[in-house]
């Protein structure tokens, strides 16, 4: 079965760091790009970063300069480091899939997600 | 950035009818748009893809249209389980955006 499975949400003051992980499983992770996509409590979905097989990288202006997207395809994992974090930073983290059709990129499996809470 | 509209924000349907929900963007992304469905406290699902190709398993009651700058998701006939919440997004260029979400209700 294709899987993604997010972990390492938790509580964390403003100003400071977290890494969450997502451990894919069911299919070749090497062979596939990979997103991280976050939901403020009550509000949309925002894309927030993009990792390459190769690991090219992409990022929300929200995030860039603060968090770091990695992957080890050993590991089978994706990898957001958060520095600096801020309240807004408040939400659900979701790790997905990228597909390739017709020479673009669509998102096709889901984790079901990891809370990330920013608070004192 | 690309922006995405989706409209309306919310519906009000019931059970059986046909419903069209709209998404535009704010310069032409071809067809590289997706449509998810969201049920409360679960992950997105892909729905479509490419604006109009169908994720397998879906059912075929919903379908999209579209290219350039507007697109439509359609629901042929509603049922109770679709009342929920969609949103598109495109993937024509980083960063990728999502509209607001259209929040479908039971009248």
């Amino acid at each position: 079965e294709v899987q993604l499975v997010e972990s390492g949400g938790g509580l964390v003051q403003p100003g400071g760091s977290l890494r969450l992980s997502c451990a894919a499983s069911g299919f070749t992770f090497r062979d596939y790009s990979m997103n991280w996509v976050r939901q403020a409590p009550g509000k949309g979905l925002e894309w927030i970063s993009y990792i390459s097989s190769t690991s090219n990288i992409f990022y929300a202006d929200s995030v860039k300069g603060r968090f770091t997207n990695s992957r080890d395809n050993a590991k089978n994992s994706l990898y957001l480091q958060m520095n600096s974090l801020r309240a807004e930073d408040t939400a659900v983290y979701y790790c997905a899939r990228s597909f390739l059709y017709s020479y673009y990129y669509y998102m096709d499996v889901w984790g079901k997600g990891t809370t990330v809470t920013v608070s004192s | 950035d690309i922006q995405l509209t989706q409209s309306p924000s919310f519906l009000s349907a019931s059970v059986g009818d046909r419903v069209t929900i709209t998404c535009r963007a704010s310069q032409g992304i071809s067809s590289h748009l997706a449509w998810y469905q969201q049920k409360p406290g679960k992950a997105p699902k892909l729905l479509i893809y490419a604006a109009s190709t169908m994720q397998s398993g879906v059912p075929s009651r919903f379908s999209g249209s579209g290219s350039g700058t507007e697109f439509t998701l359609t629901i042929s006939s509603l049922q109770p389980e679709d009342f929920v919440i969609y949103y598109c997004q495109q993937l024509n260029s980083y960063p990728y955006t999502f509209g607001q979400g259209t929040k479908l209700e039971i009248k």
